[in-house]
């Protein structure tokens, strides 16, 4: 079955706590990105992949890391999270970004940092 | 400025009475496409329908239908004969066409739709 898969779905976590949010998909794309999700703000994309080892900011890179050292894995790194990267967060992926290509959604991860 | 625009933060349907959820759009570049999502409570994305710029007709899926206005400007989601099921929050996105042949996936802040019995 086609999939991206997230994993944690759930995360409750302290501040400056290293953390990683790992992204999986099968089904060979070369696009990979992260969303954060907030209430009335919509998505907002934080990093994008267009393929392996190349990746490039997003509107709201500021907290995060990336890296795509696979063209399946695109994990999502919070070095020292804090309070204010409370977010639902969403790994994406696409065949290819380009304009008529769906993309792709996993499952979704809760964090909290408190 | 915005790229995507939903000006509706919430709508209220009956069951089976037809919803229309608004959504414009700016770009100066004549290659995009437009794309509507369905994040029902649960919360993950599902994809809906899609609309490319050069296209002629509206697209249809099912119940979705996307009334395409370029000159406006707007990609509004109709959905037909609305089930309880279709309770979710709906995001409009765009893609526009770029140099890298790998564009953004640019969303609205979403319209949450609640049908009624």
């Amino acid at each position: 079955e086609a999939q991206v898969t997230q994993n944690p779905r759930y995360l409750i976590t302290v501040t400056g706590k290293k953390l990683t949010v790992t992204c999986s998909q099968n089904m060979n794309h070369e696009y990979m990105s992260w969303y954060r999700q907030d209430p009335g703000l919509g998505l907002r994309q934080i990093y994008y992949s267009m393929n392996v080892e190349v990746t490039d900011k997003g509107d709201v890179p500021e907290g995060y890391k990336v890296s795509r050292k696979e063209k399946r894995n695109f994990p999502l790194i919070l070095e020292s999270p804090s309070p204010n990267q409370t977010s639902l967060y969403f790994c994406a992926s696409s065949l290819r970004g380009r304009k008529n290509t769906e993309a792709f959604f996993g499952q979704g991860t809760r964090l909290t940092v408190v | 400025a915005q790229k995507i625009t939903q000006t509706q933060p919430g709508m209220f349907v009956q069951e089976k009475e037809a919803v229309t959820l608004d959504c414009t759009y700016d770009t100066s570049d004549p290659s995009y496409g437009l794309f509507w999502y369905k994040q029902p409570s649960s919360g993950e994305m599902i994809f809906l329908i899609y609309q490319g710029s050069y296209d002629q007709q509206n697209a249809t899926e099912g119940r979705y239908s996307l009334n395409f206005q370029k000159a406006r400007k707007s990609a509004n989601l109709v959905i037909s004969a609305s089930q309880l099921g279709d309770s979710a929050m709906y995001f409009c996105a765009m893609r526009e066409g770029s140099w890298s042949g790998y564009s953004t996936l640019t969303f609205g802040k979403g319209t949450m739709l609640l049908v009624s019995p």
